[in-house]
């Protein structure tokens, strides 16, 4: 069972249009949740954080979490074509140490 | 803004050479960590540092593998006998917290190994 999962994509979204992207999660214990963007051949750079159930919001991007169904979400509104990016979500189980697992990645196109 | 650096950014070896790869971490941070990532693959965790010892190793962090923070800023991972497996983008992160803010990521050094 992987420990965090998403649905690979590719994603494409018209220029102005919000992106959708999804990511469950397999330990309950989990719990702090990160989503980072890669652009081909960079580093992960980190785009939000969340803890609690709910939304979280940060200019175009909101984080959505929802423990009792294991599920994290990212909405990007009025998405640009510099969104176009692989988007990897993170969990941290500090019950198990301090590894942050991520999942293997949503890979997203805006279209102009 | 405070960056995690690393270097090389490409070090090329041969297969069984020993390679040392350096990073420097923000300087509050207090949790170290090195993270790989095969191309196209997912980003895998290695090992994790705190205290100026090792938090936590992965089943990839094998006796080849070690980690040294040598001095105040440094932060290595040495690769006694490179495999071709080893081939990869490796990552050096670091954290002000355990749970809090997450990982901030250096640009990574590519390892080819031939």
């Amino acid at each position: 069972q992987k420990e965090v999962e998403q649905n690979s994509g590719p994603l494409s979204v018209p220029e102005g249009a919000i992106a959708s992207l999804n990511c469950t999660y397999s330990d309950r214990g989990s719990q702090s949740f990160f989503w980072y963007r890669q652009y081909s051949g960079k580093s992960p750079e980190l785009i939000m954080f969340i803890y609690s159930n709910g939304d979280k919001e940060d200019g175009r991007f909101t984080a959505q979490l929802n423990k009792a169904s294991q599920y994290v979400s990212l909405l990007i509104r009025d998405s640009q074509p510099s969104d176009s990016a692989t988007y990897l979500c993170a969990v941290n189980r500090r019950m198990t140490g301090n590894q942050f697992y991520f999942g293997t990645g949503t890979s997203l196109t805006v279209i102009p | 803004e405070p960056e995690v650096t690393q270097t090389p950014s490409h070090q090329v070896t041969q297969m069984g050479q020993e390679v040392i790869l350096r990073c420097v971490p923000i300087s509050n941070h207090l949790y170290f960590y090195w993270y790989r990532q095969i191309l196209g693959q997912k980003v895998e965790f290695l090992v994790s540092f705190y205290n100026n010892e090792i938090s936590e190793k992965s089943e990839i962090f094998d006796d080849q593998f070690s980690v040294e923070r040598p001095d105040g800023s440094n932060f290595t991972l040495k690769i006694r006998s490179t495999k071709l497996e080893d081939s990869a983008m490796y990552f050096c992160a670091s954290s002000v917290t355990l749970l809090a803010g997450g990982l901030l990521f250096g640009p990574g050094t590519r390892l080819t190994v031939t």
